[in-house]
C-alpha cells in the first residue's frame, strides 16, 4: 500500500523564521505535487516536481524532490502570517490515470 | 486558464434524498476528471476517476451504486450521492487535467455537503 507521510502535521512558527516540511512516500514515483489549502477552500497548486533533483521556488517557498530517497521538502523562508494554511503533498502513483495520493497535510500557523 | 468550477458550493439535504454535484472545466476539455472527498481536518481521498464516454473507475471501498458518476461531455462530470446519510457529509472536490498529459490537476472550489 502506498503511503505518503508528511511531517510535521502541525507547525506553529514565528514570522521571520525558517522551517521545512517533509514528505516521504513509500513507492516509486517521479511526480510530486505541493498544494495549499486555506480553511473552507479548495486546493491551490504550488509546485509540480517531475524529476529527481527538481527544485522550484516561488516567493518564500521552495520545494525539492529526491526520488531516490522518496522525499520531498517544502522549505519556508522568513515566514509571514499570510503563509498560514494547510499544505499537502501528493504523489502520482502512475498508470494511465493521474491518481494522486495525498499526505495528511501540515497545518502551518505563522504568528506575529 | 485551467479553471474548474463546481456547483453547488454548499448543499444541505435530508437523509434518504439524493444530491447532484457538478464539476465543469470552464476553459478546456477534460477527458478525465477526478472526484475526492475530504473529511474535516483530514486529507483528500480519491473516490473515483471519471472518464468521458465510459464508466468511472472507483477506488477500493467506494460504493459505485451510492456515488454515481456521469461524465456526459468533455467539460462536465457529475457526482450524485444517492440515498444520502449523515456520514456522507463531507467536502467533495473535483479536479481535471487540462492538458491530458497527466502533468497537473486543477482543483475545483469544492462542494460542502451536509446531510441532516
Amino acid at each position: 500500500e502506498l503511503k505518503v507521510e508528511q511531517n510535521p502535521l502541525f507547525l506553529s512558527m514565528q514570522e521571520g523564521k525558517n522551517y521545512t516540511i517533509y514528505c516521504n512516500y513509500s513507492t516509486t514515483s517521479d511526480r510530486l505535487y505541493w498544494y495549499r489549502q486555506d480553511p473552507g477552500k479548495s486546493l491551490e497548486s504550488l509546485f509540480v516536481l517531475l524529476s529527481n533533483g527538481a527544485v522550484k521556488q516561488e516567493g518564500r517557498l521552495m520545494a525539492s524532490l529526491d526520488t531516490k530517497a522518496r522525499l520531498s521538502t517544502l522549505h519556508i523562508t522568513a515566514a509571514v502570517h499570510d503563509l498560514s494554511a494547510t499544505y499537502f503533498c501528493a504523489v502520482d502513483i502512475g498508470g494511465s490515470q493521474g491518481n494522486l495520493i495525498f499526505g495528511k497535510g501540515t497545518k502551518l500557523s505563522v504568528k506575529p | 486558464g485551467a479553471v474548474v468550477s463546481q456547483h453547488p458550493s454548499r448543499v444541505i439535504c435530508k437523509s434518504g434524498t439524493s444530491v447532484k454535484i457538478e464539476c465543469r472545466s470552464l476553459d478546456f476539455q477534460a477527458t478525465t476528471m477526478f472526484w475526492y472527498r475530504q473529511f474535516p481536518k483530514k486529507s483528500l481521498m480519491l473516490m473515483a476517476t471519471s472518464n468521458e464516454g465510459s464508466k468511472a473507475t472507483y477506488e477500493q471501498g467506494v460504493e459505485k451504486d451510492k456515488f454515481l458518476i456521469n461524465h456526459a461531455s468533455l467539460t462536465l462530470s457529475t457526482l450524485t450521492v444517492t440515498s444520502a446519510h449523515p456520514e456522507d457529509s463531507s467536502f467533495y472536490i473535483c479536479s481535471a487535467d487540462p492538458y491530458g498529459t497527466l502533468y497537473e490537476q486543477y482543483f475545483g472550489p469544492g462542494t460542502r455537503l451536509t446531510v441532516t
